[in-house]
C-alpha cells in the first residue's frame, strides 16, 4: 500500500483558515482525494487533484504537488459545522485506494 | 434517490458464526469496495470490485471473502469471525474511468464479535 501521513487534529477559531498537510508515497499515482467525516457519519467527497496545482472549491480549495508527494487542503471562512475528520486518499494506478488516518478539526467559537 | 445502502447497520456475533455484510448500490457503478475503520488507523481497503466477476485484494483481505455477481451488489462475507474484526465497516462504489471517480460511501455496518 502507500503510506500516507497528516497530522492527528488541528483546532482553529471560527472564520480563520485552516491547512491541513497530507505527504503520500505511492508507487503508481493516479490521482489524490479529500474527504470529510464527521463523527459517526459515512465519508463525504471534497476534492480531487491529479495534476499540479490548486482546486478552488468555494471555501474549500485542495493543492497538489506530485514531485514532492504533497498536497494540502485549505479550509477559509470556518464555521462551526466544518468541524470534522478530514481523510486524504491516494489512488494508484492498480484503482486502490489507501486513506490516512485523518485529520480531526476542531471549531471553537 | 442515489445511495448505497448497507445491511444490517449494526450486528453483534460470537466468534466463528459466518455472517454476511449486504450491500447494494442504485447508480450503476462499475467499482465497488469494502473498507474497515478503526480508531488512530483511518480507513483500510479490504476488497475491491472494478467489475462484475473482477476482484481483487485491497491492504487488509485477510479473513474476508466478496463476491461479485451482480453489477449492483457487493457482499462482504466473513466465514469464521474474530474479536479483530470488531470493527466499523464501509462499502463504496463509483464509476471507473470518467474523470475523478469519486466513492460514494453506505452509511456503515457496525460489527462486534465476541
Amino acid at each position: 500500500g502507500q503510506n500516507i501521513d497528516q497530522p492527528t487534529e488541528m483546532t482553529a477559531t471560527e472564520g480563520a483558515i485552516v491547512q491541513i498537510n497530507c505527504t503520500y508515497q505511492t508507487s503508481g499515482f493516479n490521482g489524490l482525494f479529500w474527504y470529510q467525516q464527521h463523527a459517526g457519519e459515512a465519508p463525504t467527497f471534497l476534492s480531487y487533484n491529479v495534476l499540479d496545482g490548486l482546486e478552488e472549491k468555494g471555501r474549500f480549495s485542495s493543492f497538489l504537488s506530485r514531485s514532492k508527494g504533497y498536497s494540502y487542503l485549505l479550509l477559509k471562512e470556518l464555521q462551526m459545522k466544518d468541524s470534522a475528520s478530514y481523510l486524504c486518499a491516494v489512488r494508484s494506478n492498480d484503482y486502490k485506494l489507501s486513506f490516512g488516518a485523518g485529520t480531526t478539526v476542531t471549531v471553537r467559537a | 434517490e442515489a445511495q448505497v445502502t448497507q445491511n444490517p447497520r449494526y450486528l453483534i456475533t460470537v466468534t466463528g458464526k459466518k455472517l454476511t455484510v449486504t450491500c447494494s448500490q442504485n447508480m450503476n457503478h462499475e467499482y465497488m469496495s469494502w473498507y474497515r475503520q478503526d480508531p488512530g488507523l483511518g480507513l483500510r481497503q479490504i476488497y475491491y470490485s472494478m467489475n462484475v466477476e473482477v476482484t481483487d485484494k485491497g491492504d487488509v483481505p485477510e479473513g474476508y471473502k466478496v463476491s461479485r455477481k451482480e453489477k449492483r451488489n457487493f457482499p462482504l462475507i466473513l466465514e469464521s469471525p474474530s474479536p479483530n474484526q470488531t470493527s466499523l465497516y464501509f462499502c463504496a462504489s463509483s464509476f471507473f474511468d470518467r474523470g475523478p471517480n469519486e466513492q460514494y460511501f453506505g452509511p456503515g455496518t457496525r460489527l462486534t464479535v465476541t
